[in-house]
C-alpha cells in the first residue's frame, strides 16, 4: 500500500520568506515516482515536478527546489523568496512504476498563504 | 501546451438524477483516469481506462459510476444516481506511454459538481 503524508496542513509566510513544505511517503515499490502539483484559488491542478525513484539528485527550477531523500522517504519542496502568486494548495504525490498505468497517491495536501 | 478538457466547469444537479462529466484528454495519449477531490480535501483516484477498459478502480468508483469513451476522443464519468455526498470537484487527467514523460499526468481544470 502507498501512503504520502503532509504533516503540514497550512502554512502562513510574509513574501520574501523561504518556506518548505513536507511530503513523506511509504511503498513497497522498489521504483516509483514522485510528483508535486500546485492547486492555485483557481482550482485546477498543475504540475510542478516529477522525480524518478532511481534519481536522488536534488532540483532547482526557478525560486523552487526539491530535495529528495529516499533514506528517510521524504521529498521536500522548498520556495525561495516566496510571492503572493505562490499562495496554493500544494499536493506531493506518489505512483508506482509498475510498466503500466500510473496512478498517483495523493497527500492531503498543504495549503501555503503568503502575504503582502 | 497541449491540455487536458473537461465540460462543464460546474454542473449543478438534484440527488437521485444522472449526470456525465466529459474530459478530452491529450490526442497521442493512452492512459485516462477520473479523480475526485471533496472540498478541502485530498485528491482521491477513481478509476483508470486503458485500451477501451477499466485497467483499476477504487472502493469509490462503485456501481454508480460508469466510464466510456464512446468516440475516440471523449472520455466520460457518468454518476448513475447522484448523492449529495457526490458533491465535489472531478478531475480528469490523461497520460502518455511511450515518451519521456511517460510518467506524467496532465490533469484537466475540474468539473465542480454541485448535488442538492
Amino acid at each position: 500500500a502507498q501512503k504520502v503524508t503532509q504533516a503540514q496542513t497550512e502554512i502562513s509566510v510574509v513574501e520574501k520568506e523561504d518556506v518548505t513544505l513536507d511530503c513523506v511517503y511509504e511503498t513497497r515499490d522498489t521504483t516509483y515516482y514522485l510528483f508535486w502539483y500546485k492547486q492555485p484559488p483557481s482550482g485546477e491542478l498543475v504540475f510542478l515536478i516529477r522525480r524518478n525513484s532511481f534519481d536522488e539528485q536534488n532540483e532547482i527550477s526557478g525560486r523552487y527546489s526539491w530535495n529528495f531523500q529516499k533514506s528517510t522517504s521524504s521529498f521536500n519542496f522548498t520556495i525561495t523568496a516566496s510571492q503572493v502568486v505562490d499562495s496554493a494548495v500544494y499536493f506531493c504525490a506518489l505512483s508506482p512504476d509498475s510498466g503500466g498505468s500510473y496512478i498517483p497517491t495523493f497527500g492531503r495536501g498543504t495549503s501555503l498563504i503568503v502575504h503582502p | 501546451e497541449p491540455e487536458v478538457t473537461q465540460t462543464p466547469s460546474h454542473q449543478v444537479t438534484q440527488m437521485g438524477q444522472e449526470v456525465i462529466l466529459r474530459c478530452v484528454p491529450i490526442s497521442n495519449h493512452l492512459y485516462f483516469y477520473w479523480y475526485r477531490q471533496i472540498l478541502g480535501q485530498k485528491v482521491e483516484f477513481l478509476v483508470s481506462f486503458y485500451n477501451n477498459e477499466i485497467s483499476e478502480k477504487s472502493e469509490i468508483f462503485d456501481d454508480q459510476f460508469s466510464v466510456e469513451r464512446p468516440d475516440g476522443s471523449n472520455f466520460t464519468l457518468k454518476i448513475r444516481s447522484t448523492k449529495l455526498e457526490d458533491s465535489a470537484m472531478y478531475f480528469c487527467a490523461s497520460g502518455p506511454l511511450d515518451s519521456p514523460e511517460g510518467e506524467k499526468l496532465f490533469f484537466g481544470s475540474g468539473t465542480q459538481l454541485s448535488v442538492l
